[in-house]
């Protein structure tokens, strides 16, 4: 079946440092890439998309990339700060099959 | 708007038991969806619906039952629980568009099957 797969599993960072999550899809019509961001003991809440007609997407220090050949998307994230330190998840959604497929996550830890 | 409401937010099962999850969107959605998250393992889509009166499986369907009646509510029934079942439930909603749209996650619901 269609899977995300997303790298790496956690990641530690020094606060003010660049982090990087990088996630791959299989299936070629995927056409939609959110990125969200799961507090502890809370459902996720989206950061950012970005839509299979665009590049990249900025929005203040979080930016998303897609290489559409290679099937790649990447979140980063500029300046981090310790309330940066969350599970991220990409996903891949396909219009027509009205499916998301998740990666397994990335543990982001922000260190002061 | 209160957005995905999820009830309750922690139930203890014994094998066999049976319970429904409560999900709830205010947001006028058609597609709402279910997922369960484990760890190491991300949110895996259990069933999906894309409107009221129609629903469809997701990657992992076996053991539960959905059903879509109204644009607002969308539960999802264990009929005979297993300890396979223990993990956190996340009910969520988007109005699909041309490309895809935002998914609103509920709060979860935690559920432990002993």
């Amino acid at each position: 079946g269609e899977n995300v797969e997303q790298h790496p599993s956690t990641l530690s960072v020094q606060e003010g440092d660049s982090a990087v999550i990088k996630c791959t899809y299989s299936d070629s019509a995927s056409n939609y890439f959110p990125w969200y961001k799961q507090e502890l003991g809370k459902g996720p809440q989206l950061i950012i998309d970005i839509r299979s007609n665009v590049g990249e997407k900025k929005d203040q220090r979080i930016a998303v990339t897609l290489n559409k050949t290679a099937k790649h998307f990447s979140l980063h994230i500029t300046e981090t700060q310790p309330e940066d330190s969350a599970v991220y998840f990409c996903a891949a959604f396909t219009s027509g099959t009205y499916k998301y497929i998740f990666g397994t996550g990335t543990r982001l830890k922000v260190l002061a | 708007n209160a957005g995905v409401t999820q009830t309750p937010k922690f139930q203890v099962l014994k094998t066999g038991q049976s319970m429904t999850l409560q999900c709830a969107q205010d947001m006028n959605h058609e597609y709402m969806s279910w997922y369960r998250q484990d760890p190491g393992m991300g949110l895996r889509l259990i069933h999906y619906s894309v409107g009221a009166g129609i629903t469809d499986q997701g990657e992992v369907p076996n053991g539960y039952n959905v059903s879509r009646s109204t644009t607002e509510d969308f539960p999802l029934r264990l009929l005979s629980a297993a300890p396979s079942q223990t993990s956190v439930y996340f009910c969520a909603s988007s109005y699909p568009g041309g490309g895809g749209e935002t998914q609103y996650f509920g709060p979860g619901t935690r559920l432990l099957v002993l």
